[in-house]
């Protein structure tokens, strides 16, 4: 079975700070897809990154950066000089075969992450 | 333009009716599915469909009953609502391996 793990269920922070949001996962497929999704104030799911289990570079784009490790099984994702706007419920899954040729993914239980002036 | 569609945005019902929330999309995608979201923010799959066949089926009360008339509509239909199954309700497809897009939910409130 697969199981996502978000340890940290809130963080808060000043603006300006950097902060990074752990998630660690377990699956016995070779092949997976991993995710972050941001779910700001107005409900809506928002898609940021996905990252395939043979791709290992971490990335960046603009303030927000991903640290994808296989050896400890977790994709943690920092953003850096944060803003308040960045004040969401973040949401990493993970995605693996099942049948018909479909990925189906499985959420953590999110980050809420507030960030104050 | 909207890539995935639900209708209504907002349902408010008593108990004991049953609803249905309609889904669709234009992407062309082959997967879609349907996820409760509950107070807490946690956001569980409860079906999906791959070319209209049903794939995954999790442990939900057999008062859900999706159905996929053609590969762009997974809609889901509630009989007898209770009061736990307020929630959001989110649809969603994707293309084999790739990005799941999300519609923009369906705030469910049982009175």
């Amino acid at each position: 079975a697969q199981k996502v793990t978000q340890a940290q269920t809130e963080i808060s922070v000043v603006e300006k700070e950097d902060v990074t949001l752990d998630c660690v996962y377990e699956t016995r497929d070779t092949t997976y897809y991993l995710f972050w999704y941001k779910q700001p104030p107005s409900g809506e799911l928002v898609f940021l990154i996905r990252r395939n289990s043979f791709d290992e570079q971490n990335e960046i784009s603009g303030r927000y950066s991903w640290n994808f490790q296989k050896s400890t099984s977790s994709f943690n994702f920092t953003i850096t000089a944060s803003q308040v706007v960045d004040s969401a419920v973040y949401f990493c899954a993970l995605s693996v075969h099942a049948s018909g040729g479909s990925y189906i993914p499985t959420f953590g239980r999110g980050t809420s992450l507030i960030v104050h002036p | 333009d909207t890539a995935v569609s639900q209708t209504p945005k907002y349902l408010v019902t008593q108990m004991g009716n049953d609803k249905s929330i309609k889904c669709e999309q234009n992407l062309g995608h082959d997967t879609m599915y349907w996820y409760k979201q509950d107070s807490k923010k946690f956001l569980k799959i409860m079906f999906s469909y791959n070319n209209k066949e049903l794939i995954i089926n999790e442990t939900v009360p057999n008062r859900f009953s999706p159905k996929s008339p053609d590969k762009a509509h997974l809609n889901l239909h509630i009989n007898s609502l209770e009061l736990g199954d307020s929630a959001v309700y989110f649809c969603a497809s994707s293309p084999s391996s790739s990005v799941v897009d999300f519609g923009p939910g369906t705030r469910l409130l049982v009175l």
